[in-house]
């Protein structure tokens, strides 16, 4: 079964801390995802990465950055959070193009 | 105008009704196409894949793509209470890469 984990399930921060969110897969998986999900918005993605230290951006990578240092390792940095980036954050990895992604639980961070 | 159409609903229907579950599109590229179920404070799990054109059933559930429409189906049938959650289409064209368009998602509500 594959499994995708987010380090942490609810996160509350301040206006201007640095957030770390972090997903870990056990799948060896060559691609892996960040959306975030807001209600009527659906699921957008922020940045996707295809092998080790390669990432692209997705729609929304405007106050975002990642790292991908080991394959089985994505993070997602919000360099000053703001109250606008209060979401739910979504880890995702697939196998092959176009293929199924697997999910995380997801985190709910809140920007006070 | 977006890629990819889904009435957010909610739906609510009594248990055991048949449920239908759209999505239209405009991308003609798109060849990858899923239904993925989201139950509330969960990540999105994938429920059906089907490629191209055609009819795919698994159980309770069956998906139905009409390619020359842009038009995407779900049915469930005999629906149950387990079944209430929110349902995602998402799609992909092989020149896309790694990367699926999500639907907004339908709330649905069955009522036992």
């Amino acid at each position: 079964d594959v499994k995708v984990t987010q380090s942490s399930r609810y996160l509350v921060k301040r206006t201007g801390e640095k957030v770390f969110l972090e997903c870990v897969q056990d799948m060896d998986h060559e691609n892996m995802f960040w959306y975030r999900q807001d209600p009527g918005l659906g699921l957008r993605l922020i940045y996707f990465s295809y092998d080790v230290k390669m990432k692209e951006k997705g729609d929304i990578p405007e106050g975002y950055s990642v790292s991908r240092e080991k394959k089985e390792r994505f993070s997602l940095i919000l360099e000053s959070a703001s109250t606008n980036q209060t979401s739910m954050y979504l880890c995702a990895s697939s196998w092959f193009v176009g293929d199924e992604q697997y999910f995380g639980p997801g985190t709910r961070l809140t920007v006070t | 105008q977006k890629e990819v159409e889904q009435d957010p609903g909610p739906l609510s229907v009594p248990e055991g009704a048949i449920v239908s579950l759209n999505c239209t599109y405009s991308n003609s590229a798109f060849q990858y196409f899923m239904w993925y179920r989201q139950y509330s404070r969960k990540g999105p799990e994938l429920l059906m894949y089907t490629y191209s054109s055609g009819n795919k059933e698994d159980g309770r559930f069956t998906a139905q793509v009409d390619k020359s429409s842009k038009y995407i189906s779900l049915f469930i049938r005999d629906s149950q209470p387990s079944d209430s959650a929110t349902y995602l289409c998402a799609m992909s064209a092989e020149s896309s890469a790694r990367q699926l368009t999500f639907g907004s998602g339908t709330q649905l509500t069955v009522l036992p």
